[in-house]
C-alpha cells in the first residue's frame, strides 16, 4: 500500500542556520511530490513542489531534492528566520486501480530558536 | 478571490452523535477534498467530491460520507460519533483534482468528541 514517512517529527534549530526534512514513499510509481507548511490555526498551504523527472528545485532559501532510485526527498530551508517556525508536511502522489490520492507525512514540527 | 471557506470553526458533541461539516471552495475550483488531522497521525485523505461525484475515497469506515452540491460546495458528515473521531477536519480545493495539483486548504473545522 502506498505509505510516506517523514523525519523527524520535531525539529529545533538556530535561527540562522540550515533545517533539513526527510522522506520516504513507497510506490515507485508517485511522480509528484509538493511540501506543505501549516501555521498555527491555519490550513496546510503548498510552499514548493518537485516532479519526477527533476531532481533538485529552489525558491529563494527553500529547495527541494528527489532521489528516485532511493524513492526518498528532501526539504532544505536555509538561513531560516522565526516565521519559519510551522508545521512541515511531506506528501505524495499514489495511484491504484483509478483511485488516486496524495498520501501526505506525520508532519514535522520545526521550531526556529531565536 | 476568496479563499476555501470551512464551517464551523469548532464544534463540541457527544458519542452516539452525527455531525456535518460545511466547505466553500474557492470560486471556480470543482475539486473538493476531505483529509482528517490528528496528532501523530498526520493528514488522512476521507474522499474527493468532483462536479458532484465521490472520484476517490481513503481508509476510513462508512460513517464517514459526504457530498457535493452543483455550486462545488461540500459537505462531510460523520454518523455515530466515536470519542477517536475527535481531530482536525479540513477540506481542500483545487480546480481539477488531478494529485499533480496545487491544494487550497481550508482553516478547517475543529471536531471534539465526548
Amino acid at each position: 500500500g502506498e505509505n510516506v514517512e517523514q523525519h523527524p517529527s520535531t525539529l529545533s534549530v538556530q535561527e540562522g542556520d540550515s533545517a533539513v526534512i526527510k522522506c520516504t514513499y513507497s510506490d515507485s510509481a508517485s511522480n509528484y511530490f509538493p511540501w506543505y507548511k501549516q501555521e498555527l490555526g491555519k490550513g496546510p498551504q503548498l510552499i514548493i513542489d518537485i516532479r519526477s523527472n527533476v531532481g533538485e528545485k529552489k525558491d529563494q532559501r527553500i529547495a527541494v531534492t528527489l532521489n528516485k532510485t532511493a524513492k526518498h526527498f528532501s526539504l532544505h530551508i536555509t538561513e531560516t528566520q522565526p516565521e519559519d517556525s510551522a508545521v512541515y508536511f511531506c506528501a505524495a502522489s499514489f495511484s491504484n486501480f483509478g483511485n488516486e490520492k496524495l498520501t501526505f507525512g506525520t508532519g514535522t514540527r520545526l521550531t526556529i530558536i531565536p | 478571490k476568496a479563499g476555501v471557506t470551512q464551517t464551523p470553526r469548532y464544534l463540541i458533541k457527544t458519542r452516539g452523535q452525527q455531525v456535518t461539516l460545511s466547505c466553500s471552495p474557492i470560486s471556480g475550483h470543482r475539486s473538493v477534498s476531505w483529509y482528517q488531522q490528528t496528532p501523530g497521525q498526520g493528514l488522512q485523505f476521507l474522499f474527493e467530491y468532483f462536479s458532484e461525484t465521490q472520484r476517490n475515497k481513503g481508509n476510513f469506515p462508512g460513517r464517514f460520507s459526504g457530498r457535493q452540491f452543483s455550486n462545488s460546495r461540500s459537505e462531510m458528515n460523520v454518523s455515530t460519533l466515536e470519542l477517536g473521531d475527535s481531530a482536525l477536519y479540513l477540506c481542500a480545493s483545487s480546480l481539477m483534482g488531478s494529485t499533480n495539483e496545487k491544494l487550497f486548504f481550508g482553516s478547517g473545522t475543529q471536531l471534539s468528541v465526548l
